[in-house]
């Protein structure tokens, strides 16, 4: 099974708003990763997770608050979040946190910020 | 900086025909290389990788990709396409990033693919 499981798919929130994205695996995987991507662009990274600890944060606003419980859970808290902030929100999962695991992806929570 | 380009915005075909999708990587070794797909509104599905050994990689849902070297290229072919297989596609490179273990892989800029009846 090579699921990576995201809810909701769907999220509409004002700036003045707090909620949570959820990402899950049961593939055993130790890293897990949170993309950003607007329209017709690439996947752009935001934060990895290697053993449940936060190992990469590519410069992400404090708006954008990660979170890993545990080894199959990813959690990304956004508050205050401005309308530019409206993107499809990605999480992806790799075997280990190294050069050449492929990451498997998840379907992706669609988030407008009015 | 590691680089990946995908030269094609947008490519039109008609069901039934050949696929040729390219990548161009800018890269002094060889990198780790995939290819990813992505419909609309959804998340990418990896459809194969290179790591070494035979350069021609079979993938799934019929795809296959040659690495070439000395073009620094990966493209991605499929010999006949379905109406499916319209979406977006993702070249990928996964490199060591800054002498430490992590892969961070890079993206082109994606390729369209639109599959005319």
């Amino acid at each position: 099974d090579t699921e990576v499981t995201q809810t909701p798919k769907h999220l509409v929130m004002g700036m003045t708003n707090k909620k949570s994205l959820k990402c899950e695996q049961h593939m055993g995987h130790r890293a897990m990763y949170w993309y950003k991507q607007k329209a017709k662009k690439p996947p752009e990274l935001m934060f990895v997770y290697s053993y449940e600890k936060l190992s990469i944060n590519e410069s992400v606003p404090s708006r954008f608050s990660p979170e890993c419980p545990n080894s199959s859970l990813l959690n990304l808290h956004l508050h205050a979040l401005q309308p530019e902030d409206s993107a499809l929100y990605l999480c992806a999962s790799s075997q280990e946190l190294a050069v050449g695991n492929e990451q498997y992806f998840g379907p992706g929570t669609r988030l407008t910020v009015t | 900086a590691q680089s990946v380009t995908q030269p094609d915005i947008h490519i039109t075909v008609s069901e039934g025909a050949s696929l040729e999708l390219r990548c161009n990587y800018s890269y002094g070794a060889t990198p780790y290389l995939f290819w990813y797909v992505q419909s609309p509104g959804q998340g990418l599905q990896l459809l194969l990788k290179y790591f070494s050994g035979d350069t021609l990689v079979q993938g799934i849902k019929g795809f296959e990709a040659e690495f070439k070297r000395s073009q620094s290229s990966f493209n991605l072919r499929k010999p006949s396409v379905h109406w499916s297989d319209a979406a977006e596609y993702f070249c990928a490179v996964s490199l060591d990033a800054g002498g430490t273990s992590y892969g961070k892989l890079t993206f082109g800029q994606g390729t369209i693919l639109t599959v005319h009846p």
